[in-house]
């Protein structure tokens, strides 16, 4: 059974705070991926890699990087929390190759920035 | 601006009916799309796809039809079950083989809510 794990489910951090997200997935996915999703915007990509130490830009990556050391993990860091990245964050793998591989989503994170 | 959009943010349909979801998209580069499910507290799950080649898409009780010189497709579920109630989320790619990544653009969803 294909899994996708994220390290919290829920998250509460100060205005300020350096905010580490993890993401591990089991699959052996090439690809990973950091959505944010919020009220009638939908899921917004933040970040994606293609390969371990690869890292591309979403459409909104401003405040926000990430880190690949290892094929199974991706990161989502938040240099400086501001309260307009609360939102639910999921992380996603798929296969390298056709732009319309399936991607597999873990359950989130739900993180609110006081 | 957003490229795929989902116009009605909420839909109620009764048990055994028909329920249609609809998207819209601009971007002319998109020519594959996905449908994804969400139920509260869990990721989305992939439901169903179609290539710009088809304008029709068969898996049980679901189907997916793509109007591609309206840049419109839509989701049908017949017949609808209470099991299906969840957000619903089209997105849309362009369609590339040995492509390093997969950016799928996302709509801002639609909650169908089925009732008994």
């Amino acid at each position: 059974d294909v899994k996708v794990t994220q390290s919290s489910r829920y998250l509460v951090k100060r205005t300020g705070e350096k905010v580490f997200l993890e993401c591990v997935q089991d699959m052996d996915h090439e690809n990973m991926f950091w959505y944010r999703q919020d009220p009638g915007l939908g899921l917004r990509l933040i970040y994606f890699s293609y390969d371990v130490k690869m890292k591309e830009k979403g459409d909104i990556p401003e405040g926000y990087s990430v880190s690949r050391e290892k094929k199974e993990r991706f990161s989502l860091i938040l240099e400086s929390a501001s309260t307009n990245q609360t939102s639910m964050y999921l992380c996603a793998s798929s296969l390298l190759g056709f732009s319309g591989n399936e991607q597999y989503f873990g359950p989130g994170t739900r993180l609110t920035v006081t | 601006d957003q490229q795929v959009k989902q116009n009605s943010p909420s839909l109620s349909v009764q048990e055994g009916r028909i329920s249609i979801l609809n998207c819209d998209y601009t971007n002319s580069m998109f020519d594959y799309f996905l449908w994804y499910k969400k139920y509260p507290a869990e990721g989305p799950t992939f439901l169903i796809s179609i290539s710009s080649i088809k304008d029709k898409n068969e898996d049980g009780r679901f189907t997916v039809f793509l109007n591609k010189s309206a840049k419109h497709l839509s989701l049908h579920i017949v017949p609808s079950q209470p099991g299906d109630s969840a957000v619903y989320f089209c997105a849309a790619t362009p369609e590339r083989h040995n492509n390093a990544g997969n950016m799928l653009t996302f709509g801002g969803g639609t909650r169908l809510m089925v009732k008994p």
